[in-house]
Formats: structure tokens, C-alpha cells, sequence
């Protein structure tokens, strides 16, 4: 089954320690999308890349970096996580021009 | 800004029907769509109106008036593993797209 995957599932890191998350999808869709989503919160979006052209949005912290090597992967960089940077970080991927938004099951990040 | 309001909690019998509102400002605006989010999970996309009007997809239904920047999610023959949040989300320019705040429903026997 066509599908958008993240791994890993649950990811423990030390405070100021790199940390790569990352993201694959089946549906051959060109649009990727990264969400960080706090508890009892509504998803953010953090950046999003539309083919190769890469759109960050304006209060997404310098800390978050995104790379998408081709149509199938995306990876989200941390490069110094703070205690705040816990959260789901979901992944989801559409069709351009088209709304429905498909998501993965997200990555839990744990700081300690 | 762009903002997208809804009431933080609803609560409904089983069996009944719910709706729940959504508000929206922004500039450049193509349509809005509705995610259901079980706890622990993925949002899943559940509508999108692009025009004014009713759209209806089994028990679920979505409303918008772009005159009036609202919009609606109406769940019909509620059922308990309809419990779970709903987020309306405004589609921008470029596939840009913003969440509202998100309503958690509860539905009680």
C-alpha cells in the first residue's frame, strides 16, 4: 500500500545533541510537508518543499533544518534541541494542486 | 495574520448529531479542508470545500461561506470512535497550509 513512513517512532535525545528525523513516501506525491505539534495543540506547519523548491516559514526557528535528496525522502534536522523542541513531528505529503494531505504516523521527540 | 478559531471542546450523545464551527482571517484564500486526529495519532483528512456550499461525504458533512470567512464540520449518527480532534486548515498560496486551533470532541453514551 501506497503510504507516508517516518522513522524512527520514538526518538530520545540529549539536550544540544543533533538529532535527523526522517521521512519517506510511496504516493509519488511532490509536495512534503514538516509539522512539529505540542500536546493539545494544533499541528505547525514548519517548512514545506514543493518539487525542489524549499518554503520555510517565517517564525520556524534557525535550529530547524530540512534536506529533501529526492521525491521520496525528506529528513528533518535538529541542530541543537532545546527541552521546548519536544514534541510529534509529523511528515505528510500531498499532490500539487490538489488539498488532501496525507501524514505518517509522526516521530515522537523526547529532550533530556 | 492568517487565524483560524474553533471552539476548544464539544461534547454530544451517541447517536446524535454535532457541528463544529470554524472561523477563519487570512488573505489568499483557496479553500478549507477538515482532519480528524485520534489521540496518540495521525491527522487524516476527512473534506475540502473550494466553493460555498455543502459537501457530503457518508456521515460527515462541511459547509463554507466565503462571504462570511466561516465554516463548519457536521458529524451525523455520532458514533464513539468519532471522539478525536478536528482541525479545520485553510489552504494558501503555493500549498501552504495552516491548522486551526483544533476542537476535541467527546462523545458519551
Amino acid at each position: 500500500d501506497a503510504m507516508v513512513i517516518q522513522n524512527p517512532r520514538y526518538q530520545v535525545t540529549q539536550f544540544g545533541k543533533p538529532v535527523t528525523l526522517s521521512c519517506s513516501q510511496t504516493l509519488n506525491h511532490n509536495v512534503m510537508y514538516w509539522y512539529q505539534q505540542k500536546s493539545s495543540q494544533a499541528p505547525k506547519l514548519l517548512f514545506h518543499y514543493y518539487d525542489k523548491d524549499f518554503n520555510n516559514e517565517a517564525d520556524t526557528p534557525d535550529n530547524f533544518q530540512s534536506r529533501r535528496p529526492n521525491t521520496s525522502f525528506c529528513f528533518l534536522d535538529i541542530r541543537s534541541p532545546g527541552l521546548g523542541d519536544a514534541a510529534m513531528y509529523l511528515c505528510a505529503t500531498s499532490r500539487g494542486g490538489q488539498e488532501t494531505q496525507y501524514f505518517g504516523p509522526g516521530t515522537r521527540l523526547l529532550v533530556l | 495574520g492568517q487565524s483560524l478559531e474553533q471552539p476548544s471542546e464539544v461534547t454530544a450523545v451517541e447517536g446524535a448529531i454535532v457541528q463544529i464551527n470554524c472561523t477563519y482571517q487570512t488573505s489568499g484564500f483557496y479553500g478549507l479542508s477538515w482532519y480528524q486526529q485520534h489521540d496518540g495519532g495521525a491527522p487524516t483528512f476527512l473534506s475540502y470545500n473550494a466553493l460555498d456550499g455543502l459537501e457530503e461525504t457518508g456521515r460527515f458533512s462541511s459547509f463554507l461561506s466565503r462571504s462570511d470567512s466561516y465554516g463548519y464540520l457536521l458529524l451525523q449518527e455520532l458514533q464513539m470512535k468519532d471522539s478525536a480532534s478536528y482541525f479545520c486548515a485553510f489552504s494558501g498560496g503555493y500549498q501552504k497550509v495552516t491548522f486551526g486551533t483544533g476542537t476535541k470532541l467527546q462523545v458519551i453514551p
